[in-house]
């Protein structure tokens, strides 16, 4: 069955520091999406992305991060200057559309130092 | 956005035994999803379930969008079983985004 995929597993970075999460979604999907989980905490939304652009951001998406699609199979989020709260668990997940489930990669454990 | 509750917030169970987890959410939902996130974090889908019931093995769900509540039954629990389990459902209204729910942590002891 095909999967979503996230590198690296696990990241540590010193604050301030760029970071970039790599997710590459399930191939003929069309909808990509970021999410996070605080430690403890439930899962929340951060950014949706179809046709090339932001669908729909969160509150907690702010200048700090953006996404791209560099070429026909990877997606990525950037944090441009990482704090201590960026620390969280990062879930990459892919949908064939809009409304259909929607596919979880591993995730992509971020730790700022 | 849309609220997403769950209940109970911690289950214990004797390995064998049977649970029910439920589900309230605040609108009218065109995606809901039940998810386990194990002890290494994955988060291992289980059901699509925006209406209806289903099963897959163990586990089945059921899921009355006019009542605005999904219940997901585990039968038989094993230890493997043990870890969180998150609900979690969209707008009806955008392009997909989940709210998830708190979710509930279910220790199954041997």
């Amino acid at each position: 069955e095909p999967e979503v995929t996230q590198t690296p597993s696990h990241q540590v970075t010193q604050m301030g520091q760029e970071v970039i999460l790599r997710c590459v979604p399930i191939s003929n999907h069309l909808y990509f999406y970021w999410y996070r989980q605080i430690l403890g905490q439930k899962v929340e939304f951060l950014v949706s992305f179809y046709n090339n652009e932001i669908s729909e951001k969160s509150e907690i998406f702010d200048d700090q991060f953006s996404v791209e699609r560099p070429d026909g199979s990877n997606f990525t989020l950037k944090i441009r200057s990482t704090k201590l709260e960026d620390s969280a668990m990062y879930f990459c997940a892919s949908s064939a559309q809009g409304i259909q489930p929607q596919h979880f990669g591993d995730g992509t454990r971020l730790s700022i130092l | 956005g849309i609220q997403v509750e769950q209940s109970p917030p911690d289950l214990i169970l004797q390995e064998g035994a049977n649970s029910t987890l439920r589900c309230n959410f605040s609108d009218s939902v065109n995606n809901l999803q039940w998810f386990h996130q194990n002890p290494w974090g994955q988060l291992i889908n289980l059901f699509y379930i925006p209406s209806g019931t289903k099963q897959n093995g163990r586990l089945s769900a059921t899921t009355v969008a006019t009542e605005r509540y999904s219940l997901l039954y585990i039968s038989s629990s094993q230890t493997t079983d043990s870890g969180v389990y998150f609900c979690a459902a969209d707008r009806g209204s955008t392009l997909g985004r989940l709210y998830f729910g708190r979710g509930t942590q279910l220790t199954v002891w041997p």
